[in-house]
């Protein structure tokens, strides 16, 4: 089973400030997500990535397979972006397969 | 954007009661998941469902958790009786196409037992 290892677990920052969130795990995979979620509990899909880099706004998303390693930053950081953010590996067949790390708790302070 | 629809979104209950959460996936989505998520950690997988088949319930723990899906369609999660331990997020997921890990997740169902 893929061991997936996040940190730092919680986070406290000013607005403003660039974030980097990281990613390890143990296993080969298929894929790796990064999702959002609010204090309601409700999960979005933020991306997902199986190589290089991609980038939504304020928000890039990198991987080095090679390395297990994977992260999120967010650029000009905003108090709207407090949530946990939690990282998933895919081992192949789509989402049967999916290893959820346990999140990073992110604050972002006005 | 689709929408995956869950009840109730809190659920407040005495330990050896009974409690249900119901979900409704994204129309014509084959695929469900029920996952449970202990405050402060990643989601685990409790069931999953392939129309109105079970596919994978391994982490379910079947003396006190059942799952169905009767008609293929929504799905009902009931825990009896519940106990301390049981409390957490119960979320509900379909994948956005088939194949792949990309879910579109409900609002979850908080419960919390007393």
């Amino acid at each position: 089973k893929n061991e997936v290892e996040q940190s730092p677990q919680n986070l406290t920052a000013q607005e403003g400030e660039f974030i980097t969130i990281n990613c390890s795990y143990s296993v080969g995979i298929s894929a790796l997500h990064w999702l959002q979620q609010h204090p309601g509990g409700g999960i979005v899909s933020l991306f997902m990535l199986s190589s290089g880099k991609k980038k939504h706004g304020r928000l890039i998303a990198t991987i080095n397979i090679q390395e297990k390693h994977s992260s999120l930053h967010i650029t000009a950081s905003h108090p709207r972006d407090s949530a946990v953010y939690i990282c998933a590996v895919e081992s192949g067949g789509g989402a049967d397969g999916l290893t959820f790390g346990k999140g990073t708790h992110l604050i972002i302070q006005p | 954007e689709a929408e995956v629809a869950q009840s109730p979104r809190y659920k407040i209950t005495e330990k050896s009661q009974a409690v249900a959460f119901w979900c409704d996936p994204i129309s014509g989505h084959a695929t469900l998941y029920w996952y449970r998520q202990i405050l402060g950690q990643g989601p685990e997988l409790l069931v999953q469902f392939q129309d109105e088949s079970v596919v994978d319930d391994s982490q379910l723990p079947k003396d006190r958790f059942s799952a169905e899906r009767l008609k293929g369609v929504d799905s009902t999660l009931k825990i009896q009786p519940a106990e301390l331990g049981d409390s957490a997020m119960y979320l509900c997921a379909s994948p956005r196409a088939e194949n792949t890990g990309e879910l579109f997740f409900g609002e979850g169902s908080r419960l919390t037992v007393l």
